[in-house]
């Protein structure tokens, strides 16, 4: 069964700095590895979705990266803002049936500073 | 945009009563999804359908039924509502490319019961 874990659970970072947040897995048959953004009270936003069969994507300011024969996934934050503060979920998305599954981190909560 | 969106944003429900969780989404979207979001544990799957009238069961479907009479439509039934099924329920839903098609989650729906 698929675990996915995200360390540290907690980050607070200085308003400009570049950042990476961690999630780790367990099983490396997964179809995709998404990253996702949950403000307060809201539901998830997604950011990024890495195919199995790529090794990174890319969308402004956020750069996640896959490696699949290490069980690990990274999300670059580039020039960190306070606008994103909120928590970071990832998720692996294994197959079943036709429906892809996905198997959620537990989340890192980011705070950027003034 | 993809919009998906729950029914009702706050519900309180008392022991015993059965409970309807609508979810509508906009995109044509074969896939979709319930999960509920416990503190310290994540998301967790409980219903999914990838086409109309058809379900398959997530890892916490106890207590729990479904219905998906229209493909836009996805309602969670909970039976007689518990204590431990006070959460947050997240309805998704996902294109029928399970390799490239991220998951559309709505603002959520927190429901408690007493």
């Amino acid at each position: 069964k698929q675990e996915v874990t995200q360390i540290p659970a907690a980050l607070s970072v200085p308003e400009g700095e570049n950042l990476v947040l961690n999630c780790s897995f367990t099983d490396s048959a997964i179809y995709n590895l998404q990253w996702f953004r949950q403000d307060p009270g809201k539901g998830l936003t997604s950011l990024l979705l890495i195919q199995s069969s790529q090794r990174e994507q890319t969308s402004g300011r956020l750069n996640a990266s896959l490696d699949k024969s290490s069980g690990r996934s990274t999300l670059y934050i580039a020039a960190s803002q306070p606008g994103d503060s909120a928590t970071y979920l990832c998720a692996g998305g294994g197959p079943t049936g036709t429906a892809s599954k996905l198997t959620f981190g537990t989340g890192t909560r980011l705070q950027v500073t003034l | 945009d993809v919009k998906v969106t729950q029914s009702s944003r706050y519900l309180v429900k008392r022991t015993g009563e059965k409970v309807f969780l609508e979810c509508v989404q906009d995109m044509d979207h074969e896939n979709m999804f319930w999960y509920r979001q416990d503190p310290g544990l994540g998301l967790r799957l409980i219903y999914f359908s990838y086409d109309v009238k058809m379900k398959e069961k997530g890892d916490i479907p106890e207590g729990y039924s479904v219905s998906r009479e229209k493909k836009e439509r996805f309602s969670l039934i909970l039976e007689s509502a518990s204590t431990n099924q006070t959460s947050m329920y997240l309805c998704a839903s996902s294109g029928w490319d399970s390799y490239n098609s991220p998951l559309h989650f709505g603002n959520g729906t927190r429901l408690t019961v007493t």
